[in-house]
C-alpha cells in the first residue's frame, strides 16, 4: 500500500501557458498531500502543504495566486502552474501521509518534469 | 535556525563494500526521521525511518544509527550494489501533521 501517482509525469509547454499537475493516493485517502519542487542536483523545497477541503498553507517565498492547489478531494491534489515562465521549468513532487499506518512517513509520487518554453 | 543538513555531498564506494552516510540535524524537537533514496528523474522512495526513542533500526542491508546527544543520523549500506547508486535524503519531522524538512542529499556512487 501507500502507492502516490503523479499526472502528467513530463510536459513541455510555451510560455504565458497554464500547466495542471494531478497527484493521486491510489490505495489510501490522504488528508493532507505536500507539493514539492527540486532543481537540478538540489533538495527538495516544500511549495505548500495542501489540505482536503480547505486552502492550502503555502510557505514563504511561495506565490499563491502563480501556483494553485486544490485538494478537492481524499485522494486527489492538483497543482496548477499558472502563466508559466521559464523559471519555472523545475520537477515537481508530491507527497502524502497514510493515516492508516502508525508513522508519520510521506510517501512520494514519480514526480512531473516540467519545461517550459 | 532549523535545518537538516549532510556532511558529504559525494560519496563513492567499491561494490560490496560497505557505504555509510551521515546528516546532522539542529532540532531537538524532531521526533521522527526517515532516509529517502531518490533516483534520477523519479521521486523519493522511502527506504528506513527511526523514532526518537530508539538508536539503532535495522532492515534488509540498512541500518540508521542516531545520536540524539550530538543530533547526528546515519544509514549504513551493507555490501553496497550498483543498484544502490543514487542520492540520499535524511528527513525530519516534529510530529503532527507538519511537514517533513530535507537534508541536502549525498549521491552515492557504486564502483563496480
Amino acid at each position: 500500500g501507500a502507492v502516490v501517482s503523479q499526472h502528467p509525469s513530463r510536459v513541455i509547454c510555451k510560455s504565458g501557458t497554464s500547466v495542471k499537475i494531478e497527484c493521486r493516493s491510489l490505495d489510501f485517502q490522504a488528508t493532507t498531500m505536500f507539493w514539492y519542487r527540486q532543481f537540478p542536483k538540489q533538495s527538495l523545497m516544500l511549495m505548500a502543504t495542501s489540505n482536503e477541503g480547505s486552502k492550502a498553507t503555502y510557505e514563504q517565498g511561495v506565490e499563491k495566486d502563480k501556483f494553485l492547489i486544490n485538494h478537492a478531494s481524499l485522494t486527489l491534489s492538483t497543482l496548477t502552474v499558472t502563466s508559466a515562465h521559464p523559471e519555472d521549468s523545475s520537477f515537481y513532487i508530491c507527497s502524502a501521509r497514510h493515516p492508516g499506518l502508525a508513522t508519520d512517513t510521506q510517501y512520494f509520487g514519480p514526480g512531473t518534469r516540467l519545461t517550459v518554453l | 535556525g532549523e535545518s537538516v543538513g549532510l556532511h558529504l555531498p559525494t560519496l563513492s564506494v567499491q561494490e560490496g563494500d560497505n557505504s555509510i552516510i551521515n546528516c546532522a540535524y539542529s532540532n531537538s524537537a524532531s521526533d521522527y526521521f526517515i532516509w529517502y533514496k531518490q533516483e534520477s528523474g523519479k521521486g523519493p522512495q522511502f527506504i528506513i525511518d527511526i523514532r526518537s526513542n530508539m538508536d539503532k533500526r535495522q532492515g534488509q542491508r540498512v541500518t540508521v544509527l542516531l545520536n540524539k546527544t550530538v543530533k547526528h543520523l546515519s544509514l549504513q549500506i551493507a555490501a553496497t550494489q550498483p543498484g544502490d547508486s543514487a542520492v540520499y535524503f535524511c528527513a525530519e519531522n516534529k510530529g503532527g501533521n507538519t511537514p517533513l524538512v530535507f537534508g541536502k542529499g549525498t549521491r552515492l556512487s557504486v564502483i563496480a
